[in-house]
């Protein structure tokens, strides 16, 4: 059972450009997390999805940032017009469906290393 | 200061001693968890303690919760040279969303 998948592992875009990241969550798992991690600091939640539904956006940029996870393939985090404080590793996480109170374990894909030169 | 935050920031020990990292939160929580990074890679799921427990138990590791006290800790026995990590303590608050400390930083010398 493969775990979190996410490409590229590595991106490297000039300022202005596009980024886009891809998460494919673990089998059988519906719910797909972003977060963003700066150097020396821990991770941050951007949003939380389920197919087709943005559940939590809370922790996005209201500008540039738009995320997706359509009812066939990847979720998607887009970076429109990058600047260079958008360069960090951004982790995809999912989850399985929640059974009661207890919440579940988030397991999280290897990252992208986005530099935005 | 935020919710979920770790302490000390860096730690450093010989292999073979214990390794304690804590954890203080603000706010009501459903579960806490506990994650490993290496430099550089992602995070690896260590344990999940549900607000309901208060201690609890995988291999070399040992976590409680103080849900009193709006703490956890994590306890690392007989640490190895591949236990350097940062360690980070996440809080679900039942919103999913986690949220996560800045880490300790441990470093076990061989």
């Amino acid at each position: 059972n493969a775990g979190v998948m996410q490409n590229p592992r590595h991106l490297v875009r000039r300022r202005g450009q596009e980024a886009r990241l891809r998460c494919s969550p673990m089998k059988g798992h519906s719910h797909v997390y972003w977060y963003r991690q700066l150097p020396e600091e821990g991770l941050k939640f951007m949003v939380y999805l389920q197919k087709e539904n943005i559940i939590d956006e809370s922790g996005m940029p209201k500008e540039r940032f738009s995320a997706e996870f359509p009812k066939e393939g990847p979720s998607i985090l887009r970076i429109q017009q990058v600047v260079r404080g958008d360069s960090a590793a951004y982790f995809c996480a999912s989850s399985p469906v929640r059974g009661g109170l207890s919440g579940d374990t988030q397991y999280f894909g290897p990252g992208t290393r986005l530099t935005v030169l | 200061s935020q919710q979920g935050e770790e302490d000390p920031q860096a730690l450093s020990i010989q292999e073979g001693e214990n390794a304690t990292m804590n954890c203080s939160y603000k706010t009501s929580i459903n579960n806490l968890q506990w994650y490993r990074q290496n430099s550089g890679r992602g995070l690896v799921h260590l344990i999940l303690i549900r607000s309901n427990e208060r201690e609890k138990h995988s291999g070399r590791l040992r976590v409680t919760l103080d849900t009193s006290k709006k703490s956890s800790s994590l306890l690392i026995t007989a640490s190895r040279a591949a236990d350097t990590a940062s360690y980070f303590c996440a809080t679900d608050t039942g919103r999913r969303a986690l949220t996560f400390g800045s880490g300790t930083r441990l470093q076990v010398q061989p």
